[in-house]
């Protein structure tokens, strides 16, 4: 079983468009995040929800926005779809907020 | 948020022991030492944490110097499968964050 999930791991998209990334965990924990790992391989916090509220949102543009149904699930909304934002993109949760995180496989994005 | 500075490259023998250094000198008195590893392009994986006393798992070691100010994890007898990027990141427990420098890249070698 896989502990915290993403759909799609692929993804080709236009400039433009809307798309969505969804991420599960069945870990049964409080918190879940997103970090973005950019072409130079850095990763970088975008945000947090512990107990489905919003935590950190790290200067990320509103054309990004996070939405978590239950606490299982974080997906993750994005519009209008730049260049720039081709990277991959995890998920991750913990416990916590001052427990070790699980991180899922990414979601490779590609804007072309 | 607490800096972490790693040197950007080692090299290790496998069957050998890999030590990587970390710095950390403006951690806080409540602020945990985690150690990530990045196997290629997976998620990040959690390998080990600690306050202040050294710590064992079935993965690596974890030593932290007395001053806190400094940390080094041990793997015992490195594996290929242990090259990989590792991070050293200071966890701000009020918000969770990880920030995640540049890490060190370990490159075992047979």
């Amino acid at each position: 079983d896989t502990a915290v999930s993403q759909t799609p791991k692929y993804l080709v998209t236009q400039m433009g468009n809307d798309k969505s990334i969804k991420c599960e965990q069945n870990l049964g924990h409080d918190t879940m995040y997103w970090y973005k790992q950019d072409s130079k391989k850095f990763l970088k916090i975008m945000f947090s929800y512990n107990n489905k509220e919003l935590i950190i949102n790290e200067t990320v543009p509103n054309r990004f926005s996070p939405k978590s149904p239950d606490k299982a699930h974080l997906n993750l909304h994005i519009n209008s779809l730049e260049l720039g934002d081709s990277a991959v993109y995890f998920c991750a949760s913990s416990r916590s907020l001052n427990t070790e995180a699980f991180f899922g496989q990414g979601t490779r994005l590609t804007v072309v | 948020d607490a800096k972490t500075t790693q040197p950007p490259s080692m090299d290790c023998a496998e069957g050998r022991a890999a030590n990587l250094p970390c710095n950390h000198s403006t951690i806080s008195g409540n602020e945990y030492v985690y150690w990530y590893r990045q196997i290629h392009s997976q998620g990040p994986q959690y390998i080990i944490h600690g306050l202040k006393n050294n710590e064992t798992n079935e993965m690596a070691s974890l030593i932290i110097t007395e001053d806190r100010k400094s940390s080094t994890l041990i793997l015992p007898h490195a594996t290929l499968r242990d090259t990989a990027v590792y991070y050293c990141i200071v966890l701000n427990s009020n918000t969770g964050k990880l920030i995640f420098g540049q890490g060190t890249t370990l490159q075992v070698k047979p």
